[in-house]
């Protein structure tokens, strides 16, 4: 099982969707979550922190269940400007990080 | 606000030829890390550095080296370039106090021909 996973889509979604992607993650010991946007050959960029209690800005919202060992991002209304690949982050401890292999996702006008 | 620098952004290399890839941090990060990302592909760790002295190997570290003699820099080598070497190379670092971000540079581009 690969320590993070995430399906890699694409997802093909209209202007003004809400579209949802998860993350799995193998270690419970796993201590910070991050979203990470990457736009196409350029670097990856942090999107936001996942917080225990769930967190959000602006159309963006993310959500942990360390229960279950997932990570979920939430895009609302959707923009052609978001169309790029989310990258799930997990830190183990330390400097430990992993990163997922990302979900592509198309916004169409 | 420079964060991390990366130089060159593009390369073209002949098989067999060496080069160094640079990257500077200015924001006192004391952990960096050298990535590769092929095409469609994830990221995957070359080398890392928990500070100036340290270093340590990633997942792909075959082919290349690097060294930290500097707090703001972590330059990788690539020897006797080959194909299999054709990749963007993206440089981050992150701070000491654990559970932090990775901040990245904008990358270098090398084919190998």
């Amino acid at each position: 099982r690969k320590e993070v996973e995430q399906d890699p889509g694409p997802f093909n979604v209209p202007e003004g969707a809400t579209v949802a992607f998860n993350c799995t993650y193998s270690n419970s010991a796993s201590q910070s979550f991050f979203w990470y946007r990457q736009d196409c050959r350029k670097e990856p960029k942090l999107l936001m922190s996942v917080y225990s209690s769930g967190n959000e800005d602006g159309r963006f919202t993310a959500q942990l269940n360390r229960a279950s060992q997932y990570i979920s991002l939430l895009i609302r209304d959707s923009k052609l400007s978001d169309s790029a690949t989310y990258l799930c982050v997990v830190i183990d401890g330390g400097f430990k990080t992993i990163f997922g292999a990302g979900t592509r996702l198309f916004v169409k006008a | 606000n420079a964060g991390v620098t990366q130089t060159p952004k593009f390369r073209i290399l002949k098989i067999g030829q060496s080069m160094t890839l640079q990257c500077a941090q200015d924001m006192n990060h004391n952990y960096m890390y050298w990535y590769r990302q092929d095409p469609g592909m994830g990221l995957k760790l070359i080398y890392y550095s928990v500070g100036a002295g340290i270093t340590d190997k990633g997942e792909v570290p075959n082919g290349y080296n690097v060294s930290r003699s500097t707090t703001e820099d972590f330059p990788l080598r690539l020897e006797l370039a080959a194909p299999s070497q054709t990749s963007v190379y993206f440089c981050a670092s992150s701070s000491s106090y654990s559970n932090q971000p990775q901040h990245f540079g904008d990358g270098t581009r090398l084919s190998i021909l």
